[in-house]
């Protein structure tokens, strides 16, 4: 069962800009999680945000988190070309993440 | 070093073979998954395990066997049952603590032969 929805499926942006990335889901959470996949690589965890929160910050990203909506989003500031990657979002319930599709993000030099 | 090592990178696999995936933690994590992922697509989940000698189904389990013997390794066996079993396997693991994230492996690329 696919529990989140990444919106765009795919986003190029000049090296520079920001890049805004978002995420739907259908069922209470416990938590939001985004993830960073290089290619042909495991998944990087990112940063994680609890039901309860609304924002949170880690260096160049920026989550925000509304249940109410069912809705999160991922920014990140200032891109760079090696931000290029696959970015997913997982959303926590009981004792496992369901994945999204995600977005692939390409950041030309 | 902590982390997860997953074993082969590549593999490949004859009609009518079982193949057993390896994946290994040293990071002293309790529960561990494994999780199936197709080209341009995100996870879907296989198996996981919270503790030794027990394991869940997931929501792809048909054609899949795991076993948890000890807390740092949790093979996954792909079975001749699995008719389409090209894809990319990554396996994970977490403390239990729900808000804590999942660590990922590098992992396995299957291959029909």
């Amino acid at each position: 069962s696919q529990q989140g929805e990444e919106d765009p499926q795919a986003l190029s942006i000049q090296e520079g800009e920001n890049a805004t990335m978002n995420c739907s889901y259908k069922t209470s959470i416990n938590n939001l999680q985004w993830y960073r996949q290089n290619s042909g690589r495991g998944l990087v965890h990112l940063i994680l945000i609890r039901s309860n929160e609304r924002e949170k910050h880690s260096g160049r990203l920026r989550v925000t988190l509304d249940t109410s909506k069912k809705s999160s989003s991922l920014l990140i500031t200032a891109s760079r070309a090696a931000d290029t990657a696959s970015y997913f979002c997982a959303t926590s319930t009981s004792s496992r993440l369901t994945f999204g599709e995600g977005t692939q993000l390409t950041v030309n030099p | 070093d902590g982390g997860i090592t997953q074993s082969p990178k590549y593999l490949f696999r004859k009609e009518g073979q079982n193949v057993t995936l390896s994946c290994e933690q040293n990071l002293n994590h309790d529960a561990m998954y494994w999780y199936r992922q197709d080209p341009g697509q995100g996870l879907r989940l296989i198996y996981y395990s919270q503790i030794v000698n027990d394991f869940q189904k997931g929501d792809i389990a048909e054609g899949y066997s795991v076993s948890r013997e000890k807390k740092e390794s949790f093979p996954l066996t792909v079975t001749s049952a699995q008719k389409n079993p090209t894809a990319f396997y990554l396996c994970a693991s977490s403390l239990l603590d729900r808000n804590q994230p999942q660590h990922f492996g590098d992992g396995t690329r299957l291959s029909i032969l």
